[in-house]
């Protein structure tokens, strides 16, 4: 498969406890983002990555969370002292940036729940 | 600031009748917009978007400015289309608004 891949696909954590969640993008896109997406909403946009850098973050994404991307292609999202309105679906995507073509494509996402 | 607004979370559409999934945008910039579906038990992928102005499944979508509509149409429906449905406003970079999302449902 040589999609986005997302892992784990399922977390549970107790409140209180940092979780890491690892999105693998398509191998020659060069942009990451993520999203989060709650019941009953569509995706919302956390942060994104041209490569390795960090270009833009969500006023969503608390100081609690943290997100890098250290050699341009895997990304890692952190989430510290989790509270129970984290719990959502976690998705990552990502795109080859070009003038004629930035669709995203969507990894299957992680859906974290904080008891 | 950029929004998107789905007014139907759910539609029911028997076979072989028109569908028409509604979307209103706002948004100061020069638009783009797209449509996302996601099958049951399956990712989120794109359906279209407006500057192809092409026809993907027989989904075709109209970006009307004047109304700041870009709602998607097809003729007759089928029922692999039953889906979850997003409408997505590009607000710079490619990063997207969604609006909250449609069922489609299609009765045999």
């Amino acid at each position: 498969d040589t999609g986005v891949s997302q892992d784990p696909r399922h977390k549970i954590t107790k409140r209180g406890q940092n979780v890491t969640f690892r999105c693998d993008p398509i191998s020659e896109h060069n942009r990451l983002y993520w999203y989060r997406q709650t019941l009953g909403q569509g995706p919302e946009f956390l942060t994104y990555f041209q490569n390795e850098a960090q270009l833009e973050k969500s006023r969503l994404l608390s100081d609690r969370f943290s997100a890098e991307r250290p050699k341009g292609s895997f990304s890692t999202l952190e989430i510290q002292r989790t509270e129970q309105g984290d719990s959502a679906m976690y998705l990552c995507a990502s795109s080859l940036a070009s003038v004629s073509s930035y669709e995203q494509y969507f990894g299957p996402g992680t859906r974290l729940t904080v008891t | 600031a950029q929004r998107v607004t789905q007014p139907e979370k759910l539609l029911s559409v028997f076979k072989g009748a028109p569908v028409e999934l509604k979307c209103n945008y706002s948004y100061s910039g020069s638009p783009e917009l797209f449509w996302y579906v996601q099958y049951s038990r399956q990712r989120l992928q794109l359906l279209l978007r407006h500057i192809s102005r092409e026809s993907i499944k027989g989904f075709t979508a109209d970006l009307n400015k004047g109304e700041t509509s870009f709602h998607l149409k097809k003729p007759f429906a089928q029922e692999e289309d039953s889906a979850m449905y997003y409408c997505a406003l590009n607000f710079g970079n490619e990063k997207l608004t969604f609006g909250t999302g449609t069922r489609l449902t299609i009765i045999p």
